[in-house]
């Protein structure tokens, strides 16, 4: 079946630097979505990639989907404390259906 | 709008004990998930229901887990009986309709501690 990988499993930042978060999927994914879990809280929606090589920004983060459809990351430029939580990346079939990774844990040090 | 609503928040059992969770979903969403998150992990689909028909169990360990949603708006969710290993959260999400392009909101999930 297909399985999610994420990359690093934590990843510890100093505020103002940039980092970046890697997903691979053993299989090759109608669409990707990605999910902000804070400490304690539960995940919430950040953005869907859909066609393969897409590129899609939000303020700080930089979302790309690979040409092969089986891989995606997550950049973040300039750090900051509220970026503190776990993302997720998770596959999608055709039906919707969702396949989590095991998440990236960010720790922001001020 | 109102978002998932789940019940109760906090919940802790023996094992062999039976437990039941409430979701009340995102009004006018078609689909309802419930997931399970153990400590450290992402979150993994038991059970997926469109209106008030199952379309997904293939992970719901259907010897002790049961899963319903008479209605087709709110569900429920029941372990019995429980093992040590149940110790999870677990999570109910919504969406507005089954199928690729359409975004899952989470409730805040009930955190169950099985002793």
């Amino acid at each position: 079946g297909q399985q999610v990988m994420q990359i690093p499993q934590y990843q510890h930042v100093q505020e103002g630097e940039d980092f970046t978060t890697y997903c691979n999927s053993s299989t090759t994914l109608s669409n990707i979505q990605w999910y902000k879990q804070r400490p304690g809280g539960h995940p919430v929606f950040l953005i869907q990639l859909v066609k393969s090589g897409e590129v899609k920004k939000q303020k700080r983060l930089t979302f790309q989907f690979g040409e092969a459809k089986k891989n995606s990351s997550l950049h973040i430029t300039a750090t900051q404390t509220t970026d503190v939580g776990t993302y997720f990346c998770a596959g999608s079939d055709s039906w919707g259906k969702l396949q989590f990774g095991a998440g990236t844990q960010v720790v922001v040090t001020p | 709008e109102a978002g998932v609503a789940q019940s109760p928040r906090y919940k802790i059992i023996e094992k062999r004990q039976s437990v039941a969770f409430w979701c009340n979903p995102i009004s006018g969403h078609a689909t309802l998930y419930w997931y399970q998150q153990i400590l450290g992990q992402g979150p993994k689909l038991l059970i997926q229901f469109q209106n008030n028909g199952v379309v997904d169990d293939s992970q719901l360990p259907k010897d002790r887990f049961s899963a319903e949603r008479l209605k087709g708006v709110d569900s429920t969710l029941k372990i019995q009986p429980a093992k040590l290993e149940d110790s999870a959260v677990y999570l109910c999400a919504s969406s507005l309709q089954r199928g690729q392009g359409y975004e899952q909101y989470f409730g805040p999930g009930t955190r169950l501690t099985v002793t």
